[in-house]
């Protein structure tokens, strides 16, 4: 079992502001890095997949970078809108399993 | 909608009974897998199958659980006797094994109340 850590728990920001989350999870065993979006009543989403070391991902205003030697992932919201507001979860794949982590609720505030 | 699908989407039920939960996933993913998320924690795994074979259960699957994928197609996840610990939700994420990481898709999960 990987352990997983992702900060903040919790985070609301107003409409516009810029913010960033952090995945952390040992860097041994290491197959993929996969980020979700994850808003409520509905499925989780794949949002980035990520394998190589300073891999960077873009998808409109979300961004994410890895950093597989030292074990963490940041992922960006640039200008945060309302309907960014969702749980974000990221989830290490050693191959055959994903172990996610325990994610970050984002309250965007219009 | 070719997504992976899951009914019920709710069930409340009351400690002891026997609940059935079931997962149709994407048609041509190989893989299938249950994970339990309880409030403040991430997806846990509790199993997966390729194909019709179970392949990997995790010890949070305790006896009272039993999961199938007898036609390799759709799945069931039983669970007997239901506890006030078992309250979760539920979600199965589909596959295809050797293809894009082995990147998976969820379906919007069953919540499962047990009173």
């Amino acid at each position: 079992i990987l352990n997983v850590e992702q900060s903040p728990q919790s985070l609301h920001v107003q409409e516009g502001d810029s913010t960033n989350f952090t995945c952390s999870f040992p860097s041994s065993n290491f197959y993929a890095l996969h980020w979700y979006r994850w808003e409520t009543a509905k499925s989780p989403e794949a949002l980035f997949v990520m394998t190589l070391n300073g891999d960077e991902k873009k998808k409109g205003r979300i961004s994410a970078t890895l950093n597989t030697k030292e074990g963490y992932s940041y992922l960006y919201i640039k200008g945060s809108q309302p309907e960014d507001s969702a749980t974000y979860l990221c989830a290490p794949n050693t191959g055959n399993q994903f172990y996610f982590g325990t994610g970050t609720s984002l309250t965007v505030i219009p | 909608d070719t997504g992976v699908s899951q009914n019920p989407r709710h069930k409340i039920t009351k400690r002891g009974q026997n609940v059935t939960f079931r997962c149709d996933p994407i048609s041509e993913h190989n893989r299938l897998y249950w994970y339990r998320q309880t409030l403040g924690q991430g997806p846990e795994f509790l199993t997966y199958f390729q194909n019709e074979a179970q392949l990997e259960k995790s010890r949070l699957l305790s006896d009272r659980f039993s999961a199938e994928r007898p036609k390799g197609s759709f799945s069931t996840l039983e669970i007997q006797r239901t506890e006030q610990g078992d309250s979760a939700m539920y979600l199965c994420a589909s596959s295809i094994s050797g293809v894009g990481y082995n990147e998976q898709f969820f379906g919007p999960g069953t919540r499962l109340t047990v009173l």
